[in-house]
Formats: structure tokens, C-alpha cells, sequence
């Protein structure tokens, strides 16, 4: 049972280039999230799902786009990155309450 | 909004020392409480959770206690040990749209020598 992983765990960009961050859950949850965590902040809500085939958008969400074809699978989409998306990205799945999240990509846009 | 205030670190302490770390929050309706750790170069882990008003979570040694008179959530541990060092975050949830949402605070570090 790997819980919740995400794919790449590091990830250097240049300004303007595109890439998808992966992530996976294996516990059966309907809801999936994507944050970002900056330095000296608390992490905030970039978008997230509350089942397949939906998304909606959170705290943070311009600059981004989601998917969620499969249940176990939200794909978190840089069209065209900039120096203000490098940061830590961590991916969560719940039922209700508890959020797992996974070890995090580490992103950098230069 | 919503939102929660964190005591601001880093917490350094000695081995076996008492710790508390204060959290206070502002929500609409009645939140569940979460207490998160989130060790070096790791995701976050749920540390405890307290769902109703006097609940008290306990998990590791670690304790908080809801107390919804002073809309705070501060955490405890009698005696911290260097495994013990890390970034705690407090953080309500509410539901919305039939999800939990959580509202997290910046994160206090947490650093404990021998």
C-alpha cells in the first residue's frame, strides 16, 4: 500500500516551458488535491477533485490546470511556467476529514 | 475568511523539555482541528485530530485540546525528544462542497538538541 506518490520528486524549468506533475493514490478516495508551499507560508490549495472527471478551483489556481480522468490519478498541468511557480508541490487525497499527502516535487523555474 | 495564527518559530528546545505550541483560528461554522507534522524533505503526516468542542487528540505523546470558547488548538508534548524536531502545522477544516477544506497555518519549526 504506497499511500500517495507523486512524480517527478524534482524538476528544473525554464521560464515558459510546459510539464505535467503526476500524482497517484492507491487508498480509493474520491477527493484529490494539489497545493504549494512557499517559504514562511502554510501550504494553499492550487485546485482540486472531489471525484472523477471533476475539478474545481482553489486558493491559488491561475497558471495551473488540473485533470482527473482516472479516480486514482490528478495530473497538475504548467502550461507555461514562470519564476513565481517555483515552489514545493504536494499532492493530497481524503474521504472526508483526513488528507494524505505525498512526498512532494520540489519544482524550479528559472 | 478563514484563517489560523501560529506561534512563530523556530522552537529550540533540549531534549526532554515541555513544548507547547499555540494555535489559535477564526472559522465560520464549527471546524474539525488538525494538527500536521511535516519532518525534513517529507510530506505532511496527520499528528491528531479533534472533531467536537473538549475533544482532545492525543497521538506520539503529543496532545491538543479543542477548546472552542477560545477558538484555539494548542499542542503539547511533556517530554520532546530529537526525533521530535520538525515543522507542526495547525489546521481547521470545514466542510465545503462535501470535503473537508483546510486552512493552514504558516508552520512552526521545531527543533530539539541532546
Amino acid at each position: 500500500n504506497a499511500g500517495v506518490t507523486q512524480t517527478p520528486k524534482f524538476r528544473v524549468l525554464k521560464t515558459g516551458q510546459s510539464m505535467t506533475l503526476l500524482c497517484a493514490q492507491d487508498m480509493n478516495h474520491e477527493y484529490m488535491y494539489w497545493y504549494r508551499q512557499d517559504p514562511g507560508m502554510g501550504l494553499r490549495l492550487i485546485h482540486y477533485s472531489v471525484g472523477e472527471g471533476t475539478t474545481a478551483k482553489g486558493e491559488v489556481p491561475d497558471g495551473y490546470n488540473v485533470s482527473r480522468l482516472k479516480k486514482q490519478n490528478f495530473l497538475l498541468g504548467l502550461e507555461s511556467a514562470a519564476p513565481s511557480q517555483t515552489s514545493v508541490y504536494f499532492c493530497a487525497s481524503s474521504e472526508i476529514y483526513e488528507q494524505y499527502f505525498g512526498p512532494g516535487t520540489r519544482l524550479t523555474v528559472t | 475568511g478563514d484563517s489560523v495564527t501560529q506561534m512563530e518559530g523556530p522552537v529550540t528546545l533540549s531534549e526532554e523539555a515541555f513544548l507547547t505550541i499555540n494555535c489559535t483560528y477564526t472559522a465560520t461554522g464549527y471546524p474539525s482541528l488538525f494538527w500536521y507534522v511535516q519532518y525534513p524533505g517529507e510530506g505532511l503526516q496527520l499528528l491528531l485530530k479533534a472533531t467536537k468542542a473538549d475533544d482532545k487528540g492525543s497521538n506520539k505523546g503529543f496532545e491538543a485540546t479543542y477548546r472552542k470558547e477560545t477558538t484555539s488548538f494548542h499542542l503539547e508534548k511533556g517530554s520532546v525528544q530529537v526525533s521530535d524536531s520538525a515543522v507542526y502545522f495547525c489546521a481547521p477544516g470545514t466542510l465545503s462542497g462535501g470535503y473537508n477544506k483546510l486552512i493552514f497555518g504558516a508552520g512552526t519549526r521545531l527543533a530539539v538538541h541532546p
